[in-house]
């Protein structure tokens, strides 16, 4: 069974400054791996996506995350903070066949917050 | 192109009763998801259909039930409405299993 783990439910960060949000995952074969961003009253909206290739992904809005076989981490970097990136992130794996493919499992979030 | 569709927005009910959501997917997809958030549990993958057919299912127990109709529109329904039934339910679409899900806003249900 794949399960993830974001390490942090909060994390606050001041404006201009790095964002982190880490994220490890277990799983028999290397999953596909997904951040998603979830702001206020609203469904998901995909951040950017790992499935095969080049192991640093970029996504929209500057962020980009680096998929880490020998770590099973995907962790989730914005080099500059925004106000507008104060929202909950999640990390999300499915499996590449089976009865996990295309079924996504979610980590348990973490609600970024940025200071003026 | 229009996104993922849910109705309603917010939905009150009362304990024991039955409730039906509906989720339209972006045009030419064809596989539609099904997820519950709630507080405590996080999100939860319900179900997967995929050309009618329920493909994938999580678990939950059989009062929640969903169906595809041809159009490649879902419907979820959840019988004998329970407390903790109280959750945001989020429809995603794909183009085809396995690629990138597209969500909707999701339907706030609130049980009393």
């Amino acid at each position: 069974a794949q399960s993830v783990t974001q390490l942090g439910s909060h994390v606050s960060v001041s404006e201009g400054a790095l964002v982190l949000l880490r994220c490890n995952y277990s799983s028999s074969v290397p999953p596909y791996l997904f951040w998603y961003v979830q702001y206020p009253n609203q469904g998901l909206q995909l951040l950017l996506k790992y499935t095969t290739g080049a192991t640093l992904v970029k996504g929209i809005n500057g962020f980009e995350a680096e998929f880490k076989k020998s770590e099973t981490s995907f962790h989730l970097t914005k080099p500059s903070a925004h106000m507008s990136d104060a929202a909950e992130y999640f990390c999300a794996v499915s499996g590449r066949g089976g009865t996990s493919y295309g079924k996504l499992t979610f980590g348990q979030g973490t609600i970024l917050t940025v200071h003026p | 192109k229009a996104g993922v569709t849910q109705t309603p927005r917010y939905l009150i009910k009362t304990r024991g009763q039955q409730v039906t959501l509906s989720c339209s997917p972006i045009s030419g997809h064809r596989s539609v998801s099904w997820y519950q958030q709630t507080p405590g549990q996080g999100l939860q993958f319900l179900f997967e259909y995929f050309s009618e057919t329920q493909r994938n299912k999580g678990n939950f127990p059989g009062r929640f039930s969903g169906r595809q109709f041809s159009n490649s529109r879902s419907e979820m329904n959840v019988s004998t409405l329970e407390l903790g039934d109280s959750a945001l339910y989020l429809c995603a679409s794909s183009l085809d299993p396995g690629t990138e899900q597209y969500f909707g806003p999701g339907t706030r249900l609130t049980v009393t």
